[in-house]
């Protein structure tokens, strides 16, 4: 089935390092891919998004693109604060199912 | 808008009570769906519906839980009888157009059975 894999967490840097979380998937077809954000305490945030193939999401300085020949859509930031630190979640959704799978997250923790 | 809003953030109780968990989706949006978290298993979507009618409860875990949507503005999720196994962090999300639009996701009620 449908399937996403992350990299085990945490992982730690200082701030204004490069920052790169790993994520592959397994599905049919072309699904839609997510990266979630979770800060302490609260619920999941949309970070980027990409719904086909070489698409690039952005957004507050991440970035991740669609590869469809390595299934992946590694996330990466090139200078990360300690308000980074946060979990994060890959997802992606079949195309025709109106459901996200999950990565099971990376924690992702940021010391001055 | 106010965002999702999910009553209560905490709930404690003990094994074999009835626990009902409650959500309010943005205005507008016509799907919802119920997630739970746990370390073991991460985030499970356990049901979800469209314009109030379930589509899909394959990952309801077993007949002790149940799902409704009354409303296109309430939601509830009851466990009865609750087991300690359940405790988890239960999340609301909403969405317009369904999962290839953006989800959003309520703060979460965090559950504890003794």
């Amino acid at each position: 089935g449908d399937s996403v894999t992350q990299m085990e967490g945490p992982v730690t840097l200082s701030e204004e390092a490069f920052l790169t979380i790993n994520c592959t998937y397994t599905a049919t077809g072309y699904p839609s891919l997510f990266w979630y954000v979770q800060y302490p305490g609260e619920g999941l945030q949309l970070l980027l998004k990409a719904t086909k193939a070489d698409d690039k999401g952005s957004n507050k300085g991440f970035e991740a693109t669609y590869r469809k020949e390595t299934t992946s859509f590694h996330l990466e930031k090139g200078s990360v604060q300690v308000s980074d630190s946060a979990v994060y979640f890959c997802a992606l959704s079949p195309p025709g199912f109106q459901k996200l799978v999950f990565g099971t997250g990376t924690r992702l923790l940021v010391s001055p | 808008d106010a965002g999702v809003i999910q009553s209560p953030r905490h709930e404690v109780t003990e094994m074999g009570q009835e626990v009902t968990l409650r959500c309010k989706p943005i205005s507008g949006h016509d799907y919802l769906f119920w997630y739970r978290q746990t370390m073991m298993r991460g985030l499970e979507l356990l049901i979800y519906f469209n314009n109030n009618v379930p589509i899909d409860d394959s990952g309801m875990p077993e007949d002790r839980f149940s799902a409704k949507m009354p409303n296109a503005s309430f939601s509830t999720l009851k466990i009865q009888p609750s087991e300690p196994r359940d405790s988890a962090v239960y999340f609301c999300a909403s969405t317009l157009a369904g999962v290839s639009d953006t989800q959003y996701f309520g703060p979460g009620t965090r559950l504890t059975v003794l």
